[in-house]
């Protein structure tokens, strides 16, 4: 079975210092990786993916998340954190090997940036 | 496009009345998605589509609960006789057949309240 753990559920940091939001998973082939942000009272909004090939995968607003294999991590970062970055961000896995499976989603970590 | 097309937005209802929550998913978009999201379950994947027919439904919660998908364009989630314990915000999600590496996409929700 495939599985995502977000360990914290909230990370507050000050505007302008760099960003951190924990994801480790677990898979019994290769992962898909995903990051989405949900703002309040909207639907899910993809930001990035790991397929395969470089480790550090960039997306949407400035993010970024690293792929590590070893630690079967996939962390979403940003260099200089914004306000408007809070909202609640989840990470979900699909296993490659099996066909087609379904996303399985963290159960989020909720991002709050201080002015 | 206009992206994945949820309504109504918000519903409210009184217990037993039926509720009927309607989905349109992204043209061209093979698979989709309805999951429902509350604070103590977080994201739950309910059932999903493949080409129209239903593949995986065993996330629905009990038989109250049903879904169709008369065509390519168009989803419906039912519940009949809805309860209280049924408030949640309902999403729909769909996505192109990829071997998986591809991401969803998901529509705004709609916010069911059974009061």
């Amino acid at each position: 079975a495939q599985s995502v753990a977000q360990p914290e559920d909230q990370v507050n940091v000050a505007e302008g210092n760099p960003l951190t939001v924990k994801c480790t998973y677990s898979v019994s082939g290769n992962p898909y990786l995903f990051w989405y942000v949900q703002y309040p009272n909207r639907g899910l909004q993809f930001l990035l993916k790991y397929i395969t090939g470089d480790n550090l995968v960039k997306g949407s607003y400035g993010f970024e998340a690293e792929f590590n294999k070893s630690q079967t991590s996939f962390h979403l970062k940003k260099p200089s954190a914004l306000v408007s970055d809070s909202a609640l961000y989840f990470c979900a896995v699909r296993d490659s090997g099996r066909g087609y499976s379904t996303l399985t989603f963290g159960k989020g970590t909720m991002l709050l940036v201080s002015p | 496009d206009a992206g994945v097309i949820q309504s109504p937005r918000h519903e409210v209802t009184e217990m037993g009345q039926e509720v009927t929550l309607r989905c349109k998913p992204i043209s061209g978009h093979d698979y989709l998605f309805w999951y429902r999201q509350t604070m103590m379950r977080g994201l739950e994947l309910l059932i999903y589509f493949n080409n129209n027919v239903p593949i995986d439904d065993s996330g629905m919660p009990e038989d109250r609960f049903s879904a169709k998908m008369p065509n390519a364009s168009f989803s419906t989630l039912k519940i009949q006789p809805s309860e209280p314990r049924d408030s949640a915000v309902y999403f729909c999600a769909s996505s192109l057949t990829g071997k998986g590496n591809t991401e969803a996409f998901f529509g705004q929700g709609t916010r069911l309240t059974v009061v």
